[in-house]
C-alpha cells in the first residue's frame, strides 16, 4: 500500500491477557521501528529493525514485550500479560534507509483493563 | 541521553498569522525531523533537516547544528495547521535510528 498500515486500530485487553499488534510497512523500506506514545507526551522509543534484523531493542520497557520481522516486511509487536501501564498507543514506522524521513502509520490504541 | 526542548509548549493564533516553533537539543545530531499530529493522532512527517533550510509550501524549517537548534516557520496559518506540532532527533552513527521526541508544541489556529 501506499502508507504504513497497522492493525488492530484499537484494541481492549484484559490484565494478564497477551497481545499482537501488526504492522504493514512501505513496500521496500528497510527500517522499521516502533514506538509507545502516552497520553499527551512525545512518542518514546521501543525497537528498531533493518530487513529482518533487529539491531536496538534497547527502549522495550521489559521482557514482557517482544518484537519480530521474521521476513523483512511484516512486523509484529507482541505484549505478554499486559499490565495497566502499557496502556498507550503504539506506533510503527518504516524509512528507505537509516536517516531518512520517517512515515508513521496511524497507530493501536492498547487499552488495559 | 540526548534532550530535547521544544518552546512555546503551546501557542493559540488566529488565521493568516505567522509562527516560529523552536527545538533545542543537547548534543550533536545526525538526524532531525519535525511532525505534526493531527487531532486524530496520525504523525505526518514535515521534514528531515539535520542541517540547513528547507521550504514546502508554506512551511519551512531551518536547523543551525553547530548552535543545536531547529526552528520551524507557519505562515499564513489555517485551521487545518491545528495539533502538535514534534521535533525528533537522532545522535551517532549506529543509533541514528533511535529518535527521541520532544514534548511538543500545542499548536490552535482559530477561524
Amino acid at each position: 500500500g501506499a502508507g504504513v498500515s497497522q492493525s488492530p486500530r484499537y484494541k481492549v485487553a484484559k490484565r494478564g491477557q497477551d497481545v499482537a499488534l501488526r504492522c504493514d510497512p512501505i513496500s521496500g523500506h528497510v527500517s522499521l521501528f516502533w514506538y509507545q506514545q502516552a497520553l499527551g507526551q512525545g512518542p518514546e522509543f521501543l525497537t528498531y529493525f533493518q530487513n529482518e534484523a533487529q539491531l536496538d531493542k534497547s527502549g522495550l520497557p521489559s521482557d514482557r514485550f517482544f518484537a519480530e520481522r521474521p521476513e523483512g516486511s511484516v512486523s509484529t509487536l507482541k505484549i505478554q500479560r499486559t499490565q495497566q501501564e502499557d496502556s498507550a498507543v503504539y506506533l510503527c514506522a518504516s524509512s528507505v534507509a537509516l536517516d531518512y524521513g520517517y512515515t508513521f502509520g496511524s497507530g493501536t490504541r492498547l487499552t488495559v483493563v | 541521553g540526548i534532550q530535547v526542548e521544544q518552546s512555546p509548549p503551546d501557542l493559540i493564533l488566529q488565521e493568516g498569522a505567522n509562527s516560529t516553533l523552536r527545538c533545542n537539543f543537547s548534543d550533536s545530531v545526525n538526524n532531525l525531523q519535525w511532525f505534526h499530529q493531527n487531532p486524530w493522532g496520525q504523525l505526518i512527517n514535515l521534514f528531515y533537516i539535520p542541517s540547513g533550510t528547507k521550504q514546502n509550501g508554506r512551511l519551512s524549517a531551518t536547523t543551525v547544528a553547530t548552535e543545536r537548534y531547529s526552528l520551524l516557520y507557519i505562515s499564513s496559518s489555517q485551521t487545518t495547521d491545528s495539533g502538535v506540532y514534534f521535533c525528533a532527533v537522532g545522535i551517532g552513527e549506529t543509533s541514528g535510528s533511535r529518535l527521541t521526541f520532544g514534548e511538543g508544541t500545542q499548536l490552535t489556529v482559530n477561524p
